[in-house]
């Protein structure tokens, strides 16, 4: 059972555009973190979020936890190439173990 | 960032063998994962542990063992390899579990089950 579901799964654009990726779940998390992963390597930790409407800010990159914590997203404003990757949401309930989202691949033109 | 090393990196095998899996990390990390990544799945949890000797299943763990008899090494054994097990697998480790710490992850094992 896929408890996190993201959208879009595939998701390919020109540099400068900006995007959405949402992470959504039925179940409550007590937090909530995003990875990205690059080819042939490991994810990488991009941000942790733990507050019901919680906002943080990576540079382009903007963070929302639902107020419900069921759900979040990520927004890359002026996509770059170097944005291309896979990116996965992470959900703990408590002090469980990470579930891991479905992935959505990115990949931004030149 | 956390030095966690795999291996093999890519690894061929015919179904009925058994297959050893190595993760080793060099940063004194409590808690080792082991996961699985397929297509449209993200990250599968096959086993954790907590501890060295301290292992527990996670939601795939089915023709998988586990073992840590130290805390840099965690081994993922596949005691007879089916294609189904045909994945790539990644090793993570974590100062402590509960989902707000930085889990920090090997760059992955590409295993082929024939």
């Amino acid at each position: 059972t896929q408890l996190l579901e993201q959208s879009p799964q595939f998701l390919s654009i020109q540099e400068g555009e900006n995007l959405t990726v949402y992470c959504n779940s039925s179940s409550v998390f007590s937090s909530l973190q995003w990875y990205r992963q690059e080819p042939g390597e490991g994810p990488v930790l991009l941000v942790t979020v733990v507050t019901g409407g919680e906002v943080k800010k990576l540079k382009r990159l903007t963070f929302q936890f639902g107020d419900a914590r069921k759900d979040s997203s990520l927004h890359i404003t002026a996509a770059q190439p170097g944005d291309t990757g896979l990116y996965l949401c992470a959900g703990a309930k408590n002090t469980d173990k990470l579930i891991f989202g479905t992935g959505t691949r990115l990949q931004v033109f030149p | 960032d956390a030095g966690i090393t795999q291996s093999p990196r890519h690894k061929v095998t015919e179904t009925g063998t058994p297959v050893t899996l190595r993760c080793h990390q060099t940063e004194n990390h409590r808690y080792m994962y082991w996961y699985r990544q397929d297509p449209g799945h993200g990250l599968r949890l096959i086993h954790y542990s907590y501890g060295v000797k301290d292992t527990d299943k996670g939601e795939v763990s089915d023709g998988y063992s586990v073992s840590r008899s130290k805390t840099e090494d965690f081994l993922l054994t596949l005691e007879s390899a089916t294609s189904s097990q045909t994945s790539v697998y990644f090793c993570a480790s974590e100062t402590s579990g509960g989902g707000t710490d930085t889990q920090y992850f090997g760059p992955g094992t590409r295993l082929t089950v024939l």
